[in-house]
């Protein structure tokens, strides 16, 4: 099964509105993180957003929130006011283990492609 | 700019040869990921190292290998290339826990083509 699933491998936006990016995940771990990256069509990946699966309040990071269901097990970026420098592919990712190890590797969906259009 | 550097930006082989990917951390980061990133396979992790030892192992092939020298800087040796080695492989590092370790941290990517 898989661990993250990005359903939408596509989505277009107007410039200046909201858009919300679907991520669902799969772990019996307790303790994990989740994590959204951006990859611009240069190719590099850019740390956008994480969420602790005990954070108790909703992380926020600018135009950037993450809207954690845990009890639905998803974990959905929400982007407030899009730019045209948003168009992008975002990817959704996940840590599985205690806070506080040293293994933090991460298990990545298949990403979805953000189109803004002005 | 993340901080973490990786050297070749592009490298382009053939068949049955050996490469090495470079990759410097940020300063203070102790661990070290390396990923692939394919059309067929995504992004998927092949290994880690914290503070120089292996730490974590993912989808690596027996033909790939990897260290960390003491300077915490780290190569990813692909050898016997064959065609779909061709990938974007990142390199990514993460402060020691307790100090913001949740994050990882990506490099720009080594493109590779492999003719």
């Amino acid at each position: 099964a898989q661990k993250i699933t990005q359903t939408q491998p596509g989505m277009f936006v107007q410039e200046k509105e909201a858009v919300t990016l679907d991520c669902t995940y799969d772990t019996s771990d307790p303790s994990y993180g989740l994590f959204w990256y951006k990859q611009p069509s240069s190719g590099e990946m850019i740390f956008l957003i994480y969420q602790g699966s005990y954070d108790q309040q909703n992380a926020t990071e600018g135009r950037y929130s993450l809207n954690f269901q845990k009890a639905r097990k998803s974990a959905n970026l929400v982007i407030s006011a899009s730019q045209l420098g948003d168009s992008a592919m975002y990817f959704c990712a996940m840590r599985e283990g205690r806070s506080g190890g040293s293994n933090y590797k991460l298990t990545f969906g298949k990403g979805t492609l953000l189109t803004v259009n002005p | 700019d993340s901080g973490v550097t990786q050297t070749p930006k592009h490298l382009i082989t053939a068949t049955g040869q050996r490469v090495t990917l470079r990759c410097s951390p940020r300063s203070g980061d102790l661990s070290v990921y390396w990923y692939q990133q394919s059309l067929d396979q995504g992004l998927q992790f092949l290994i880690q190292y914290y503070n120089g030892e292996e730490r974590a192992k993912g989808n690596i092939l027996e033909r790939f290998s990897a260290q960390q020298f003491p300077d915490l800087h780290s190569e990813l040796n692909l050898s016997s290339l064959e065609l779909g080695d061709s990938a974007l492989y990142f390199c990514a590092s993460s402060a020691p826990p307790g100090q913001g370790g949740e994050t990882q941290y990506f490099g720009p990517g080594t493109r590779l083509l492999v003719l």
